[in-house]
């Protein structure tokens, strides 16, 4: 089973709708949480941190279950510039709270935003 | 400007041959990462660096070295040893690894091909 899997999509959706990323975890020490897009042939960039209580940022949604160790995004109205890889990543907690330093992706979901 | 550069963007280099890839940054972190990605995959991790003169290998760091002589620079060669080393290689950088610090930002990474 794989550390971190996502469904890798693709999704292909008009502008204004609402599309939901899932991701699942296989650890459970995992510390911290995050989505990343990835625009084509370009480096990943953060989109936002996931934390326990859910938190939303302008049309993005994220949601963490520690108990069903999935996370997932949601994102409304959708718009064209949303068209990108979105990578769910974890990190290891190591001893004394600190992480081991290793972000561990999902493969990623490939979103498109269609006119 | 603070950030993450990397250098040459594109490096074209002949079976047998070393090559170093260049990673700086000015945004005052103590750890660094270097990850490859291959099409259509995740990222993968190669080496990492907490703190000046100390680093960890990764999940792949076969064929590869680094050094952190400096914190603001983490180097990544790749050796002849390495069997397939076209993939497009990205260094990271993140406050710590402890919870809160441990969100890493990308470089624009560095696309090598093997001829």
């Amino acid at each position: 089973r794989k550390e971190v899997e996502q469904d890798p999509g693709p999704f292909n959706v008009p502008e204004g709708a609402t599309v939901a990323f899932n991701c699942t975890y296989s650890n459970s020490a995992s510390q911290s949480f995050f989505w990343y897009r990835q625009d084509c042939r370009k480096e990943p960039k953060l989109l936002m941190s996931v934390y326990s209580s859910g938190n939303e940022d302008g049309r993005f949604t994220a949601q963490l279950n520690r108990a069903s160790q999935y996370i997932s995004l949601l994102i409304r109205d959708s718009k064209l510039s949303d068209s990108a890889t979105y990578l769910c990543v974890v990190t290891l907690r190591g001893a004394g709270g600190t992480s081991y330093g290793k972000l561990t992706f999902g493969q990623g979901t490939i979103l498109t935003v269609h006119p | 400007d603070g950030g993450i550069t990397q250098s040459p963007k594109y490096l074209f280099r002949k079976e047998g041959q070393n090559v170093t890839l260049s990673c700086e940054q000015n945004l005052n972190h103590d750890a660094m990462y270097w990850y490859r990605q291959d099409p259509g995959q995740g990222l993968r991790l190669i080496y990492y660096s907490q703190i000046v003169n100390d680093f960890q290998k990764g999940d792949i760091a076969e064929g590869y070295s680094v050094s952190r002589e400096k914190k603001e620079s983490f180097p990544l060669t790749v050796t002849s040893a390495q069997k397939n080393p076209t993939a497009f290689y990205l260094c990271a950088s993140s406050g710590g690894t402890g919870r809160g610090t441990d969100t890493q930002y990308f470089g624009p990474g560095t696309r090598l091909t093997v001829l």
